[in-house]
C-alpha cells in the first residue's frame, strides 16, 4: 500500500526559507524508474508542479521557481525533502508530494499526500 | 510551457444527467494527459490518465477521450458525489495543469 505524507512548518516568514518533507512507503525511491514530485495549489487557485527527482538522482525544476527551489531524497528514511527559498505571502497555499507512475517515461501523478498548508506571513 | 485551457469554468447540471468537461493544450501533447477530481479539503484523485483509462476503482460512468490537443471528461449519469473540481494536466513536456471546471449538482 502507497502512502505519503508532508510534514514542516504551518507558518513561514517572509523571506524565509521554507523546508518541506515528504514521507513515503510501499515503494522504493531507489527502484528503476521511480520518481517524485512536489506540488502546490494557492488558495482558491490551480495546480502547479514545483519540482522532480528520479531514482538515478536526476532533478528538474519549474522555471518559474527554479532558482528558489532544492530537491533532495534520503532512500534509508524514505524521504523526499524540498527546500524554497525566499518565501513570500504570494508563496502561501497547500504543497502536495506525490509519486510519478513508475511504469512509463512519461508518466503521471499516480498517488498524492494528503497536503501541507503552509501560510507566509510576518 | 504548455498552457492548459478548461471550460466551463462552473457546471451545473441535474442528477442522472451527462457532464462534459472539456480541456485544450496549446501544444499537442498525444494521449498524455489526466484527469483529477479535487473534493474540498482533499488532495486531487486520479480519475483517468492516458486521456482515456480509468483509474482503479473510478465508477463507469467517468470516460475520457481525444489526443493531441482537444480533451473530454464525460461523466454519463451525474451523482451527487460527483460534485467537486476536475482539472485536467498534461504530463507530455514537464507538467501543467488546467484551471479546472467545478462541477455543480443542481
Amino acid at each position: 500500500q502507497v502512502t505519503l505524507k508532508e510534514s514542516g512548518p504551518a507558518l513561514v516568514k517572509p523571506t524565509q526559507t521554507l523546508t518541506l518533507t515528504c514521507t513515503f512507503s510501499g515503494f522504493s525511491l531507489n527502484a528503476l524508474g521511480m520518481r517524485m514530485a512536489w506540488i502546490r495549489q494557492s488558495p482558491g487557485k490551480a495546480l502547479e508542479w514545483l519540482a522532480r527527482i528520479d531514482w538515478d538522482e536526476d532533478k528538474f525544476y519549474s522555471s518559474s521557481l527554479k532558482s528558489r527551489l532544492n530537491i533532495s531524497k534520503d532512500t534509508a528514511k524514505n524521504e523526499v525533502v524540498l527546500t524554497m527559498a525566499n518565501m513570500d505571502p504570494m508563496d502561501t497555499g497547500t504543497y502536495y508530494c506525490a509519486r510519478i507512475d513508475p511504469v512509463n517515461d512519461k508518466a503521471y501523478f499516480d498517488y498524492w499526500g494528503q497536503g501541507l498548508l503552509v501560510t507566509v506571513s510576518s | 510551457e504548455i498552457v492548459m485551457t478548461q471550460s466551463p469554468a462552473t457546471l451545473s447540471v441535474s442528477p442522472g444527467e451527462r457532464a462534459t468537461l472539456s480541456c485544450r493544450a496549446s501544444d499537442s501533447v498525444s494521449t498524455n494527459l489526466v484527469w483529477y477530481q479535487q473534493k474540498p479539503g482533499q488532495a486531487p484523485r486520479l480519475i483517468v490518465y492516458g486521456a482515456s483509462t480509468r483509474a482503479t476503482g473510478v465508477p463507469a460512468r467517468f470516460s475520457g477521450s481525444g489526443s493531441g490537443t482537444e480533451f473530454t471528461l464525460t461523466i454519463s449519469s451525474l451523482q451527487s458525489e460527483d460534485s467537486a473540481v476536475y482539472y485536467c494536466q498534461q504530463y507530455h513536456n514537464r507538467y501543467t495543469f488546467g484551471q479546472g471546471t467545478k462541477l455543480q449538482i443542481k
